[in-house]
């Protein structure tokens, strides 16, 4: 039971452009949402959350939106940078103090 | 990231035998998750802990598998008799008592691989 899902394992996108990653998830007791980057041999680092009484959070480059009513939550990543390349997760949890849900992750590759 | 100390960063059991995995926290913190990541998947919770308490084990086998979080000391997860499938990426977070995930770190994880 995949209660979160990305669906998008990778993408592609040129330096400079936008990348936007997609999460969605069927658990509607969810109410905080979390973007995760990974890199190979190293454990997740935290990017950004949302908790569902917004519907977005902004961090210098990185933005994410929250759909609550069609359960869709996106990481939007501009300028995209070469060093964005890494895997990223999306995680959900109920109260911000429970344990985290991961997707299933999707592999960013920027290029120049 | 580089505060929770997670030892050994690779570890390669036979089947049958025992894995110790430890996690030593960042300082200050008394909250400990265990997560697994296994090839081509997402992070998976296994057990939630604060100091001498488990909290939540949902995510754990029945068996095999157990863990603790001593007064003192790394908090270990103990795999008993493993078997192939227990080959995977270990992943341990830590976080302050307000138990916030936000604020939890993650160490960069034990890989075992069972042969």
């Amino acid at each position: 039971d995949q209660q979160v899902k990305q669906n998008s394992p990778s993408l592609s996108v040129q330096e400079g452009r936008i990348s936007i990653l997609n999460c969605d998830y069927t658990n509607s007791m969810f109410d905080y949402f979390l973007w995760y980057k990974k890199y190979p041999a190293e454990g997740p680092t935290f990017l950004i959350s949302i908790s569902s009484i917004k519907d977005k959070n902004e961090d210098g480059r990185f933005t994410v939106f929250l759909n609550k009513s069609a359960k869709h939550l996106s990481l939007h990543i501009v300028p995209s940078q070469p060093g964005d390349s890494a895997v990223y997760f999306c995680a959900a949890s109920k109260g911000n103090t429970d344990k985290l849900i991961f997707g299933t992750g999707t592999r960013l590759q920027v290029f120049p | 990231n580089a505060g929770v100390m997670q030892n050994p960063r690779h570890l390669v059991r036979r089947r049958g035998q025992e894995a110790r995995l430890r996690c030593s926290p960042m300082k200050g913190h008394s909250h400990v998750y265990w997560y697994r990541q296994l090839p081509e998947e997402g992070l998976k919770f296994m057990v939630y802990l604060q100091k001498e308490n488990i909290i939540d084990e949902s995510g754990m086998p029945k068996e095999r598998f157990s863990a603790e979080f001593p007064k003192e000391g790394p908090s270990i997860l103990r795999i008993q008799q493993v078997v192939r499938g227990d080959s995977a990426a270990y992943f341990c977070a830590s976080s302050p008592g307000t138990g916030r995930v936000t604020e939890a770190f993650f160490g960069q994880g034990t890989r075992l691989t069972v042969v």
